[in-house]
Parts: C-alpha cells; sequence; structure tokens
C-alpha cells in the first residue's frame, strides 16, 4: 500500500540554527499539507499545496518557516533560526487523487518529524 | 470557520468494556466528519468518516461513530476495547469542498486497563 514518506523521524536541534524536512506525498496526490502538532494538542495546519501552488499559508510564521514544493510532488519545510517553541511533530499528508472517476479527498498521514529544539 | 471540542482529555477503560469517546463540533456550513487514532510517534490513521448517508458509521478495529446534526456531535464508540486500542483519539472535521485542512480537536487519550 502506497504510503506518504516523511524525513527524518527525529530531528534535535539547538536554538537559532536552521533545520529542514522532507516529505513524499502518495503518487498521485495532488494535494500537500505540512501540520504541526504540539504535544498534548491536535494538529493544526502551516500550509497546503495544489500541486506546486500555495494554496493555504496563512498560519505559517513567514518570518522563519519556509515551504516549497517546486515540481508538484515532494515538498520541504525549512525552519531559520529554530526557536524553543517549535519543538513539535511535524505532520506531512496527502491527497485529492482519482481512481476510476472518482475523486477521493482522504487525508493520508505520514509518520511525522519529532523535532526538539535546545 | 469550523471548531471541534473533544470532551475528554483522558478516559481510562478496563479492557473488555465499552467506550465512548465525545466530539462535539461547530460549524456555520454542513461538514464532513472524522476520527483519527495516533500511536505514540506515529502519523495519524483513520479511523472512520461520515460524509452524507446513514448517520451510523462503522470503521475499523471495531469502532464506530453516530452523526448527530441536532446535536452537532460525532461521538466515537467500540462496545469491547482491547489493550491494543491505547493511543489517542482526534476528531476533525472539513467543510465539504473535501479538498480543505481538517480542523482538529484536542485529542482524547484512551488507556485501556488489563
Amino acid at each position: 500500500e502506497a504510503e506518504v514518506a516523511q524525513s527524518p523521524r527525529y530531528k534535535i536541534t539547538e536554538k537559532s540554527q536552521a533545520v529542514a524536512f522532507w516529505c513524499d506525498p502518495i503518487s498521485g496526490h495532488a494535494t500537500l499539507y505540512w501540520y504541526r502538532q504540539i504535544l498534548g494538542q491536535g494538529p493544526e495546519l502551516l500550509v497546503q499545496f495544489q500541486d506546486e501552488s500555495v494554496v493555504d499559508d496563512s498560519q505559517l510564521p513567514k518570518d522563519r518557516f519556509s515551504a516549497e514544493r517546486l515540481k508538484g510532488v515532494d515538498s520541504t519545510l525549512k525552519i531559520q533560526p529554530a526557536e524553543l517553541g517549535d519543538s513539535a511533530m511535524y505532520l506531512c499528508a496527502s491527497s485529492l487523487s482519482l481512481y476510476r472517476d472518482r475523486v477521493s479527498y482522504e487525508q493520508y498521514f505520514g509518520p511525522g518529524t519529532r523535532l526538539t529544539v535546545t | 470557520a469550523q471548531s471541534v471540542t473533544q470532551l475528554d482529555s483522558q478516559v481510562p477503560v478496563f479492557e473488555e468494556a465499552p467506550v465512548e469517546l465525545r466530539c462535539n463540533y461547530s460549524s456555520s456550513v454542513s461538514v464532513y466528519l472524522f476520527w483519527y487514532v495516533q500511536y505514540p510517534n506515529q502519523g495519524l490513521q483513520l479511523l472512520l468518516k461520515y460524509l452524507s448517508g446513514s448517520t451510523l458509521v462503522k470503521g475499523i478495529n471495531g469502532f464506530e461513530a453516530e452523526f448527530n446534526k441536532s446535536q452537532t456531535s460525532f461521538h466515537l464508540r467500540k462496545p469491547s476495547v482491547h489493550i491494543s486500542d491505547t493511543a489517542e483519539y482526534f476528531c476533525a472535521v472539513s467543510d465539504l469542498s473535501g479538498n480543505t485542512p481538517l480542523v482538529f480537536g484536542k485529542g482524547t487519550r484512551l488507556s485501556v486497563i488489563a
């Protein structure tokens, strides 16, 4: 079964350093989401892509966070500089596929990247 | 805009007992409803979803949920839990366009006691 891939699974970095996360969605999924999940909370959207275009980045802290999906396939989320409050699980999800003329909007999540900022 | 309230942050239950995890939502438009499960240090796995039709939805691992539009609720139930059901459970909503971000509740930690 196809899965959303994310790497690294765990990342420890010092504050003020740069960090990057990678996501490879399920093949054929046009929509890609990055969510942030703080410990003890539900995931919250950071950015949504439709193919290579940003659909919604209203909750992305643009002074330090950036996201790209240059060829409309895999995506990178970057934080520079990292702050203590960025410690969280970063989840990637993909959706929007066509199968036998049926459109499916079900979101499939990757295993996440656990970031710890010290 | 939508919001989701999961009424219990933690639910302890003995093995083989029934369980209900409560979820209420708020929205000015019609919504799709979802329950996800998250095991430690893993991503989210879809348990079940309500899109339309029958208000009683059956999902994986023996879970089911009932959509109640008048009470804006979507409670998750299982008649007999197992130790392996210990996990975090999230209720989520999206609008009917489908291709929109999910809005999640804060989660309910289900702990099954042997």
